[in-house]
């Protein structure tokens, strides 16, 4: 029963381009998300992240929105860059004060010069 | 500051072998975890420690063994290697300090089990 599902396996955006990338969550309970970034041959890396208080957060050029009623959140690149090519994982604690986080399947973005 | 890292990077076993993979970082962590990530499938939760002594079970437990004698290191076991055990195996460690707190994650363990 997977609770946080990245439903785009792959994602190609243009260079300067803006890139959306989806997360659902069937958890009402859930009350903080995270967005973690790999490269190939490496671990992944925190990205950016939002509590359930929120609809947005931004970081440079990396923005995310929280949709409670929707169980929706979505992370906007921009502008996009070649370096921005990476797997993008969705990620949330399994429940408040949790440390045991649950990932969706991850979209993989590449980013076309 | 090398953060969390792992040996071996790769590894190939005979099914029936055993073998533990190591995992440690120096950033004075109480939690650590493991994960496993398998092609078109997120990461999932193997066990997790929230100190020296204490480890619990995530969600694919079975045929893993984890030990924490030590806050630094967390070393995960195969007791008798599997071909669905064959999988990249990540390690993560963060503070305990109510929540929210990011999860540093080492460069992984590539295992093959034949």
């Amino acid at each position: 029963d997977q609770q946080v599902k990245q439903n785009s396996p792959s994602l190609s955006v243009q260079e300067g381009r803006i890139s959306i990338l989806n997360c659902d969550y069937t958890n009402s309970m859930f009350d903080y998300f995270l967005w973690y970034k790999k490269y190939p041959a490496e671990g992944p890396t925190f990205l950016i992240s939002i509590s359930s208080i929120k609809d947005k957060n931004e970081d440079g050029r990396f923005t995310v929105f929280l949709n409670k009623s929707a169980k929706h959140l979505s992370l906007h690149i921009v502008p996009s860059q070649p370096g921005d090519s990476a797997v993008y994982f969705c990620a949330a604690p399994r429940g408040a004060g949790s440390y045991q986080l649950t990932f969706g399947k991850g979209t993989k973005l590449s980013v076309i010069p | 500051n090398a953060g969390v890292t792992q040996t071996p990077k790769f590894q190939v076993l005979k099914t029936g072998q055993s073998m533990t993979l190591q995992c440690a970082q120096d950033m004075n962590h109480e939690y650590m975890s493991w994960y496993r990530q398998d092609p078109g499938m997120g990461l999932r939760l193997i066990h997790y420690s929230v100190g020296a002594g204490i480890t619990d079970q995530g969600e694919v437990p079975n045929g893993y063994n984890v030990s924490r004698s030590t806050t630094e290191d967390f070393p995960l076991r195969l007791l008798s290697a599997a071909p669905s055990q064959t999988s990249v195996y990540f390690c993560a460690s963060s503070l305990l300090a109510g929540g929210q707190e990011t999860q540093y994650f080492g460069p992984g363990t590539r295992l093959l089990v034949l």
